[in-house]
């Protein structure tokens, strides 16, 4: 599969603990972010949205957080599994227009 | 549902070589299309997007093309590979004309220029 992560900044956790990945933005007129996973070898896959009028939207396991103030997003995963390894990408857009994608964050779980 | 389909999954190509990657999407109609590369612990660099039939919009200078002759079609294409061409090349969807732009992703190609 592809090495995503030589030149990525890395999270590593235990199974079972909370992890947060955080990702700044630059365009304060963004008013839609999305994170996605990608795992090794595939292509990047939907996990969770929010829209600039919230500040907190849940999914399952999954809680992102949006501070317009500062322009960052994070990504809370909960009880944390070997399975949510992998790189996880924050994205944002401004209207109609295209996605801007983040640098990324590996996470590595260990069992 | 829908569903993207790449291929092919893998290429080794050598220098100076042409190229032709596809994308089909299943499951809707009218899709904005996307190509994007991504180098090794890189993220994801937008090469060309299309909003219908030989609409192509090119967001970064280079030796590789894109046509789109069907509707959920989408073909990345070059005349002659260069080393740096190598990467990992995905495909991406999403609903014409939406304002909250969520793209949809296929399984990608791992292109290596040798």
């Amino acid at each position: 599969g592809e090495s995503v992560g030589l030149h990525l900044p890395t999270l590593s956790v235990q199974e079972g603990d909370n992890s947060i990945i955080n990702c700044a933005y630059s365009n304060s007129a963004s008013d839609y972010f999305i994170w996605y996973k990608q795992e090794s070898g595939k292509g990047p896959q939907f996990i969770i949205d929010i829209r600039s009028n919230m500040d907190k939207r849940q999914g399952q396991r999954v809680t992102v957080l949006l501070n317009k103030t500062v322009k960052h997003l994070s990504l809370q995963i909960a009880a944390t599994q070997p399975g949510d390894s992998a790189v996880y990408f924050c994205a944002e857009n401004e209207g109609y227009s295209t996605l801007t994608f983040g640098k990324g964050t590996m996470l590595l779980v260990s069992p | 549902s829908q569903t993207i389909h790449q291929w092919p999954a893998t290429l080794v190509q050598p220098v100076g070589s042409p190229l032709s990657l596809e994308c089909t999407v299943e499951g809707t109609s009218n899709p904005n299309l996307y190509w994007y590369r991504q180098a090794a612990g890189r993220g994801l660099q937008l090469l060309f997007y299309s909003v219908g039939i030989g609409q192509i919009s090119s967001e970064v200078p280079q030796n590789l093309s894109a046509s789109r002759p069907q509707d959920r079609q989408f073909i990345l294409s070059s005349k002659k590979l260069l080393l740096s061409d190598s990467g990992f090349y995905l495909c991406a969807w999403s609903v014409l004309a939406s304002y909250y732009n969520e793209q949809f992703f296929g399984p990608g190609t791992r292109l290596t220029v040798l």
